[in-house]
């Protein structure tokens, strides 16, 4: 299995609602990331999970929080969120071992605030 | 400050042409460099990448050259087709087991039948 699955595909919110996002992966990987992609843009990173310890928070806003239940899940908790967070969220995942570093994508959920 | 500069921003090619991208980059604690495709809707693919004690890679109809004293790197693709046609973006990362891809702007290339 060399997939990063993320659902939703597709997620429609309102401002008060509260959602998860989930990504699963089952390569063995021990680096997950959360990136947020506006379009035409490249994507940014949100966070990085090493171990299932946060390591990276590039400064989200609370409304945004990362859950690392076991090495193949990773969350992401919606809450509040305001329009301008509709994005496509990407999971991605990484090895540690030091020898190679390819990141692996999901398709990403199109996370749409209304 | 933008770490990895890339251009163009979009590239028309003929079809059975070679496109090229150029990205740039300041930093030279980065130690992996990756080329990403994505096509709309869907998450970055990796393509191809490269280390900076390599000059060259191919794989297939992809090729990137890197110049480790310019701090350039590009993307060859030989004998562009329509089903190239997608966003593909340079990214640059730092030394050790962790980090983040630091990613270009990207380039939209479109390959006429």
């Amino acid at each position: 299995d060399t997939e990063v699955t993320q659902t939703p595909k597709h997620l429609v919110m309102g401002m008060t609602n509260k959602k998860s996002l989930k990504c699963e992966q089952h390569m063995g990987h021990r680096a997950m990331y959360w990136y947020k992609q506006k379009a035409k843009k490249p994507p940014e990173l949100m966070f990085v999970y090493s171990y299932e310890k946060l390591s990276i928070n590039e400064s989200v806003p609370s409304r945004f929080s990362p859950e690392c239940p076991n090495s193949s899940l990773l969350n992401l908790h919606l809450h509040a969120l305001q329009p301008e967070d509709s994005a496509l969220y990407l999971c991605a995942s990484s090895r540690r071992d030091g020898v190679t570093y390819g990141y692996t994508f999901g398709s990403g959920t199109r996370l749409t605030v209304v | 400050q933008q770490q990895v500069k890339q251009s163009p921003q979009s590239l028309i090619v003929q079809k059975g042409g070679i496109s090229i991208i150029n990205c740039a980059y300041e930093n030279t604690a980065f130690d992996y460099f990756p080329w990403y495709q994505q096509f709309p809707g869907k998450g970055p693919a990796l393509l191809i990448a490269i280390r900076p004690d390599v000059s060259e890679k191919k794989e297939g109809r992809f090729t990137i050259s890197f110049n480790k004293s310019a701090k350039q790197f590009s993307l060859h693709i030989m004998d562009s087709q329509p089903g190239d046609s997608a966003t593909y973006f340079c990214a640059a990362k730092y030394g050790g087991s962790q980090g983040n891809l630091i990613f270009g702007k990207g380039t939209k290339l479109s390959v006429k039948p």
